[in-house]
């Protein structure tokens, strides 16, 4: 059964400082994709990842995926509080998605 | 362009009732269907998909069902409500296995 795994489940951080949220799965897939859900809203897709080393990037945010790893990144360069909010990935594969990671931008 | 709809907004039903949560979808043919809960605070479980009309795939055994009598309309639905269905569901549709549009949401609360 695939399993999609996210790192950090919830992060605080300060405006202007860098991180980086983690997606590991378990099983190969050659698609990869984020999404965005504010507080009481729904999902609203950020980035789609169609191969091995596919590279997006919008604003502050850069996502990345590397299939023999099974793993994807999301980026976060200088946050701002605009970016609170949860951050799904999901794979391909049935559409699974994480758990999600709770991020919170401090001023 | 494409929309998506979902109704109602919210919901406050007593356990035992009957439900009927629909979904449609405009500006594309033969979308594949979705149906997610979210409970609060937590992610998506993925309840049904469909990939055309009357298939109906299930993902986990529960007192829901889900139909699919038109191309775009996606209905879920349960004969008896319990606590444990209370969640936020959210229907989303794509083109094959591309990335997922999702609807508003419904907030179901079974008191």
């Amino acid at each position: 059964e695939l399993k999609v795994e996210q790192n950090p489940l919830f992060l605080s951080m300060q405006e202007g400082k860098n991180y980086t949220i983690y997606c590991n799965y378990s099983t190969t897939s050659d698609r990869l994709y984020w999404y965005r859900q504010d507080p009481g809203k729904s999902l609203e897709s950020l980035f789609v990842l169609l191969s091995n080393g596919a590279v997006k990037q919008e604003g502050r945010l850069m996502a990345s995926l590397d299939t023999k790893a099974r793993l994807s990144t999301l980026h976060i360069t200088a946050a701002v509080h605009d970016l609170s909010a949860t951050y799904f990935c999901a794979v391909d594969n049935d559409m699974r998605f994480g758990a999600g990671t709770r991020l919170t931008v401090k001023p | 362009s494409q929309t998506i709809h979902q109704w109602p907004a919210t919901l406050v039903q007593p356990v035992g009732s009957p439900l009927s949560l629909e979904c449609t979808v405009e500006g594309t043919s033969n979308p594949n269907l979705y149906w997610y809960r979210q409970a609060a605070g937590r992610g998506l479980q993925l309840l049904f998909y469909s990939v055309g009309i009357g298939q109906i795939s299930s993902e986990v055994p529960q007192n829901l069902s889900a139909s699919r009598p038109q191309d775009r309309q996606f209905i879920l639905s349960s004969k008896k409500l319990l606590l444990s269905d209370s969640g936020f569901y959210l229907c989303a549709w794509s083109w094959a296995n591309y990335e997922q549009y999702f609807g508003p949401g419904t907030r179901l609360t079974v008191t």
